[in-house]
């Protein structure tokens, strides 16, 4: 089946430091990823939609300077929390859809990756 | 805006015991309804989707869902649960094309033995 994975499961970071999180289709191609974010006890909030060879689309409200997505091709998305602070500790989440689905609509998630800014 | 709401946030079932788990949303056409799971330390699974068609869905480990245009429901159904159904489970709504998914709060599903 499909899946996606996702690098790190985990990172802490100090303040002011930027970190890379990367999620990878494995053994499909996917021309469209999307980066959620999840906070504790809630639940999923689109951040962006990212095209493969293209900028990404930022959901309203997101910093599209703090959070720089990149999908240079069609296994990888990689997005960089810039100059981390304690509030962007999350759980950030990727998913990624199947550029030969039948299923038009399906999404694959990763496994997410749990931030912790110190 | 369309909204996602899932009323309980806990449930606590027996095992073997019927489950069901509410989904309400608020759109003005027919969106595409999904329900997803969420276990610790893996990415969200997909139980089952309705686009059109037949009202009552049928999805994988034994989930079932139905579709009611006039409560604006998609109510989650599985007729005897198992322990290893111990989850969080995502509603979530797309309106059509795009791919963009809104989901709801989410249902934490604890199963006692």
């Amino acid at each position: 089946g499909a899946v996606v994975s996702q690098h790190p499961s985990r990172v802490i970071c100090k303040s002011g430091t930027s970190v890379k999180i990367e999620c990878r289709s494995l053994d499909f191609q996917a021309t469209t990823m999307f980066w959620y974010r999840q906070f504790p006890k809630q639940s999923l909030m689109l951040m962006a939609t990212s095209n493969e060879g293209s900028k990404a689309t930022y959901e309203q409200g997101v910093e599209k300077d703090k959070f720089l997505i990149n999908h240079a091709s069609l296994t990888l998305s990689t997005l960089t929390v810039t100059s981390a602070h304690p509030e962007d500790s999350s759980f950030y989440i990727c998913s990624a859809r199947d550029h030969a689905a039948h299923s038009y609509n399906e999404q694959f998630f990763g496994p997410g990756t749990r931030l912790t800014v110190l | 805006a369309q909204s996602v709401t899932q009323p309980d946030i806990h449930i606590t079932v027996s095992e073997g015991a019927s489950l069901e788990l509410r989904c309400n949303y608020s759109y003005g056409a027919t969106p595409y309804l999904f329900w997803y799971v969420q276990s610790p330390g893996q990415g969200l699974q997909l139980l089952l989707k309705y686009f059109s068609g037949d009202t009552l869905v049928q999805g994988i480990k034994g989930f079932e869902a139905e579709f009611k245009r006039s409560q604006s429901s998609f109510n989650l159904r599985k007729p005897s649960v198992h322990w290893s159904d111990a989850a969080e489970y995502f509603c979530a709504v797309e309106k059509g094309g795009g791919n963009k998914l809104t989901f709801g709060t989410g249902t934490q599903l604890k199963v006692e033995l």
